[in-house]
């Protein structure tokens, strides 16, 4: 079991380009969390997923848009990065609800210029 | 609207010391977690606490919580290098996971 994967693990983007951060899972769980890790602040909900084909705001969902076309795989996506967005991106999963333990990647490191 | 917040944020101690990490929130929950994440690593979970009064141990943490105070703690018994590492506190609200800020536990010999 490979658990919760990230790709890629480091990018670097300039203002105004766009990116996907791609999330699977093997675990075959329900929800699926996209958070962002900014100093001093803890980690923040960006979006979520209560199952294949839904998608739900967190706290701090301006600027991205997510996805779950499949079960395993949670996409998030930057249509125009801003220097603001310079943060580590990290995705979990778990099994049937929010109440249940949530299992991390390994986190994306995003430069946004 | 949930605050998490951990104290202190930084917390240097000697190997063989005790201490503990306090997370106070401000509405009602029926769950708390800790996570550990070593520097420029991911989350590991280490307790999950359910209801007023549990406690859990693993080795030389033990994590309690009251609920009616709205206090969870992250106690250290004497501390080893390996435990160096940042610590989260995280409340369930309705839908969501709201971490708190974290404390940076640095042992040093």
């Amino acid at each position: 079991n490979a658990g919760v994967t990230q790709t890629p693990k480091f990018r670097v983007l300039k203002t105004g380009q766009s990116m996907t951060l791609l999330c699977a899972q093997d675990m075959n769980h329900e929800y699926m969390y996209w958070y962002r890790q900014d100093p001093g602040m803890g980690l923040r909900l960006i979006h979520y997923s209560v199952g294949e084909g839904t998608t739900a705001k967190g706290e701090v969902p301006d600027g991205y848009n997510v996805s779950r076309l499949k079960k395993q795989n949670f996409l998030l996506g930057l249509e125009s990065a801003a220097p603001s967005q310079t943060s580590v991106y990290f995705c979990a999963s778990s099994e049937l609800a929010v109440q249940e333990t949530q299992y991390f990647g390994p986190g994306t490191r995003l430069l946004v210029l | 609207e949930l605050k998490v917040e951990q104290n202190p944020l930084f917390l240097s101690m000697q190997e063989g010391k005790n201490y503990t990490i306090y997370c106070n929130y401000s509405t009602t929950s029926d769950r708390l977690y800790w996570y550990r994440q070593d520097p420029g690593k991911s989350l590991e979970s280490l307790f999950v606490l359910l209801s007023n009064g549990a406690v859990k141990q693993e080795g030389r943490l033990m994590a309690s919580l009251d609920t009616k105070a709205r206090l969870s703690t992250l106690h250290i018994t004497a501390a080893v290098h390996d435990l160096s590492a940042t610590y989260f506190c995280a409340v369930v609200n309705t839908d969501k996971l709201i971490f708190g800020t974290g404390t940076r536990l640095q042992v040093f010999p």
